[in-house]
């Protein structure tokens, strides 16, 4: 089915271990960003990508990494999880094209907890 | 740092009665404006986008906005108990999203 997937839906993980969360689109948006959801703070931007091979920071990346060698995917990852880090991840692709056409679809989230 | 700052309820309506949910933001480089729903559990949904000062309607949903007073709105006419939702205002600046915490929405049968 067409849309945005992620995976796990479900993860938990110790302090100090490395997690990867996966996101996969099928519509070829260019733009891809990392959220995470926490009560009190709303949406966060962690990350975002413009194409292939471009990323940036957004408002909170400090000890997540990312990479995008193909349009269609955009994995995060927690390189040493910390508590703080247990929150609700959700990956977004973004359709831009002129004025009144800026849209983000978001996939399902990821909900990670860190012991 | 840029923020975006909504009533953050809990706000309850009857069922057919208007609900207004605002929001304020303070990056006055922000140039558009959506409003999301999310149920419980789920992710987020796009209601409506907003770019031009004034006001935007799409069936139920009417989106309001005054780029001199920072301030955007949604105004939910007839308000259906599917309506019940949290509600998040976000405003970009270039690829930069900025979410604000929600409002809680429950409309009573």
């Amino acid at each position: 089915d067409a849309g945005i997937t992620q995976s796990p839906r479900y993860k938990i993980t110790e302090t100090g271990r490395q997690v990867t969360l996966m996101c996969h689109q099928t519509w070829s948006h260019s733009y891809m960003f990392w959220y995470r959801q926490d009560l009190g703070h709303g949406l966060r931007l962690i990350y975002y990508s413009a194409a292939a091979d471009i990323t940036d920071k957004g408002e909170v990346p400090d000890g997540y990494v990312v990479s995008r060698s193909k349009t269609e995917n955009f994995p995060l990852t927690l390189e040493s999880a910390t508590r703080s880090q247990t929150s609700v991840y959700f990956c977004a692709s973004r359709i831009y094209g002129t004025v009144g056409t800026d849209t983000q679809y978001f996939g399902p989230g990821t909900r990670l907890t860190v012991l | 740092q840029k923020e975006v700052e909504q009533n953050s309820g809990p706000l309850s309506v009857p069922e057919g009665a208007i609900a207004s949910l605002n929001c304020t933001y303070s990056d006055r480089g922000s140039q558009s404006f959506f409003w999301y729903r999310q149920y419980s559990g789920k992710s987020p949904e796009l209601i409506m986008s907003i770019y031009s000062n004034g006001d935007k309607e799409d069936g139920r949903f009417t989106a309001q906005l005054n780029k001199a007073s920072q301030y955007v709105s949604l105004l939910i006419r007839d308000s259906q108990p599917s309506d019940s939702a949290t509600y998040l205002c976000a405003g970009n600046t270039g690829n930069q999203f900025y979410f604000g915490t929600g409002t809680s929405l429950t409309v009573i049968p």
